[in-house]
């Protein structure tokens, strides 16, 4: 089955710096890879995702790259703001994400003011 | 689009005995996805429906586990003989089609 390993698992950032969260798969078969965003007692909230027919995509201060021949993608986010202080997951999944999501071990980024 | 809602969110219960979740998910989804999280860890899939059809129950932890979804609607997590291992955050997503699956706030599962 899909691995998924996610790196650093514990991130702290100057506000205003930028935060890298990198992440490795296992199946080449993967073709859809989300992330997600987890405060203190709430479920995962979706921020951005990708499929594997686009390198990179951007939503405002957040983007992600995608490289399938390496087999891992990377979250970026600048301009970091309080706000950003969360738990990061990266999954993956086939079938364009129709069937279970494999997850990362999460990131916790701490923004520093 | 009031969001996936489960309850309760907190679930208090002894060593064996049985506990049931239950998660509406955003109306008009399709898919519905059941997760457990356990502390410092990201979710583990356990099982979905497409409407009231489960397509995939192998993930389930054990034979104690069982999900249904009688409707194509609302969903239930059963978990019978509860053990000390079974502590966890147990999350519901949904999802129109596919992706994006958007989750639940959870319920938190405590054996005493």
């Amino acid at each position: 089955g899909e691995n998924v390993e996610q790196h650093p698992s514990t991130l702290s950032v100057q506000e205003g710096d930028s935060a890298v969260i990198k992440c490795t798969y296992s199946d080449s078969a993967s073709n859809y890879f989300p992330w997600y965003k987890q405060e203190l007692g709430k479920g995962p909230q979706l921020i951005i995702d990708i499929r594997s027919n686009v390198g990179e995509k951007k939503d405002q201060r957040i983007a992600v790259t995608l490289n399938k021949t390496a087999k891992h993608f990377s979250l970026h986010i600048t301009e970091t703001q309080p706000e950003d202080s969360a738990v990061y997951f990266c999954a993956a999944s086939q079938r364009g994400g129709a069937d279970g999501l494999t997850f990362g071990k999460g990131t916790h980024l701490i923004i520093q003011p | 689009d009031t969001g996936v809602s489960q309850n309760p969110r907190h679930k208090i219960t002894k060593r064996g005995q049985n506990v049931t979740f239950r998660c509406d998910p955003i109306s008009e989804h399709n898919r519905l996805y059941w997760y457990r999280q356990t502390l410092g860890q990201g979710p583990e899939f356990l099982t979905y429906f497409q409407n009231e059809a489960q397509l995939e129950k192998s993930r389930l932890l054990s034979d104690r586990f069982s999900a249904e979804r009688p409707k194509g609607s609302f969903s239930t997590l059963e978990i019978q003989r509860t053990e000390q291992g079974d502590s966890a955050m147990y999350l519901c997503a949904s999802s129109l089609g596919g992706v994006p699956q958007h989750f639940g706030d959870g319920t938190r599962l405590s054996i005493l």
